[in-house]
């Protein structure tokens, strides 16, 4: 498949770990956050969302977590599984305006 | 319910050539942006329309432009291709726009220009 960029920080866990990706934003006025997943020749696939009233916001084996003191957001992925293996966008966007800014990515491999 | 379908797939262009990208958003999403991704650049805002509207531009040469239908069906056309208009163009949609729903994307359409 295509590559979805290079020279991405890479983090490699063994399956069944958890996995903490992090994300620094950099508009303080942001007040809404999204993750996105993409693998290999697809499109960003939406993971989990959370707004600046919220510190954590959990999903189904995901949890994000937002400090909105240092501007750092990041996705923790519990028990994680050889299908996790993608790159990992966080992106941002400041309410009453649809254009999101993403972040350059964390390529996650899960080993089996 | 069905995805955003984008297409073609791929497409190989010249330069100096242009080109057109299609794009139909998810039932009922009335909201369609465009990104342009690169190994380089990451992804980068195009532009979003809504109700057939122009709603917000990125930082793109006027080269680059979109226009949407009245079924919230968009396509993109890039004129006098470059070389640095290789990438992968991603379309998303929305229910609204201006609000707090996460935009959903597309596959993509990988154009290469030689």
């Amino acid at each position: 498949g295509e590559s979805v960029g290079l020279h991405l920080p890479t983090l490699s866990v063994q399956e069944g770990d958890n996995s903490i990706i992090n994300c620094a934003y950099s508009n303080s006025a942001s007040d809404y956050f999204i993750w996105y997943k993409q693998e290999s020749g697809k499109g960003p696939q939406f993971i989990i969302d959370i707004r600046s009233n919220m510190d954590k916001r959990q999903g189904q084996r995901v949890t994000v977590l937002l400090n909105k003191t240092v501007k750092h957001l990041s996705l923790q992925i519990a028990a994680t599984q050889p299908g996790d293996s993608a790159v990992y966008f966080c992106a941002e966007n400041i309410s009453g305006y649809s254009t999101l800014t993403f972040g350059k990515g964390t390529m996650l491999l899960v080993s089996p | 319910k069905a995805g955003v379908t984008q297409t073609p797939r791929y497409l190989i262009k010249t330069r100096g050539q242009q080109v057109t990208l299609s794009c139909s958003p998810i039932s009922g999403h009335r909201s369609v942006s465009w990104y342009q991704q690169t190994p380089g650049q990451g992804l980068q805002f195009l532009f979003e329309y809504f109700s057939e509207t122009q709603r917000n531009k990125g930082n793109f040469p006027g080269r680059f432009s979109g226009r949407q239908f009245s079924n919230s069906r968009s396509e993109m056309n890039v004129s006098t291709l470059e070389l640095g208009d290789s990438a992968l163009y991603l379309c998303a949609s929305s229910l609204d726009t201006g609000s707090d729903s996460p935009l959903h994307f597309g596959n993509g359409t990988r154009l290469t220009v030689t």
